[in-house]
């Protein structure tokens, strides 16, 4: 399986200012097409998670432009500008290149 | 709007078949951009993809849970369902079911609520 490796864990932040979440992944998630299969998801408190971003950078529908995604092959980042009360929740990536698709451990978000 | 909902016992004895259902409301379970899955989060091991099906019947499994897991479909019904046999106490989680986009990807776009199923005697 692909062992994906989150960074940090805990990610203490204060509302507008930026943070970064790093994701590294046991190997390669670039396809041949040219895509990285990587994907971001947050689970807010007492939520199931939902998707942010995909294919490494491509935001998923309604999501905000604060958030943005950014690598390729096996190191990749997730930076939120201005962060918002309402961004505080767990944040995981995950790939979905090869399955079993495997997670991230999580990286909490609080303010 | 497509949604997703679980249901099923909430409580399995240990060596027992954990059974759960998923109801697609709001599309069809026969898309063929869609795969429907299975994902669980526990504390021990945070979130983890069980397997996927398609709506013709093709499935994939997470190798690490064997020949326990089963997935169908019911397209008549517009649901899927999970079997796990031979439940231990490290089966006991919050499972999820979730739609998979297909063809063109767009990740993991539908989640349904969760159940939270205990094993216990």
């Amino acid at each position: 399986d692909i062992v994906m490796t989150q960074s940090p864990l805990s990610r203490p932040v204060t509302p507008g200012e930026s943070a970064s979440i790093s994701c590294r992944s046991s190997q390669s998630l670039l396809h041949s097409n040219g895509d990285n299969y990587l994907d971001w998801y947050v689970q807010k408190p007492g939520q199931s998670p939902q998707v942010l971003i995909y294919l490494g950078s491509n935001r998923a529908s309604g999501v905000p432009d604060r958030f943005s995604g950014s690598g390729s092959g096996t190191d990749f980042t997730l930076k939120i500008s201005r962060v918002e009360a309402e961004d505080v929740g767990v944040y995981y990536c995950m790939q979905p290149l090869l399955p079993p698709y495997t997670f991230g451990q999580g990286t909490k978000l609080e303010i | 709007q497509l949604r997703l909902q679980e249901s099923g016992p909430g409580l399995v004895k240990p060596s027992e078949t954990l059974s759960l259902t998923c109801i697609v409301s709001g599309g069809s379970i026969s898309s063929s951009s869609s795969y429907w899955a299975w994902v669980r989060q526990s504390p021990g091991k945070g979130l983890e993809w069980i397997g996927r099906i398609f709506y013709s019947g093709d499935t994939y499994y997470n190798p690490s849970l064997g020949s326990r897991v089963t997935i169908s479909v019911d397209t008549s019904k517009n649901r899927f369902s999970l079997k796990l046999t031979s439940v231990t106490a490290a089966d006991t989680a919050v499972y999820y079911c979730v739609r998979v986009t297909r063809g063109i990807y767009y990740g993991l776009d539908v989640w349904g609520q969760g159940t939270t199923v205990t094993v216990s005697s």
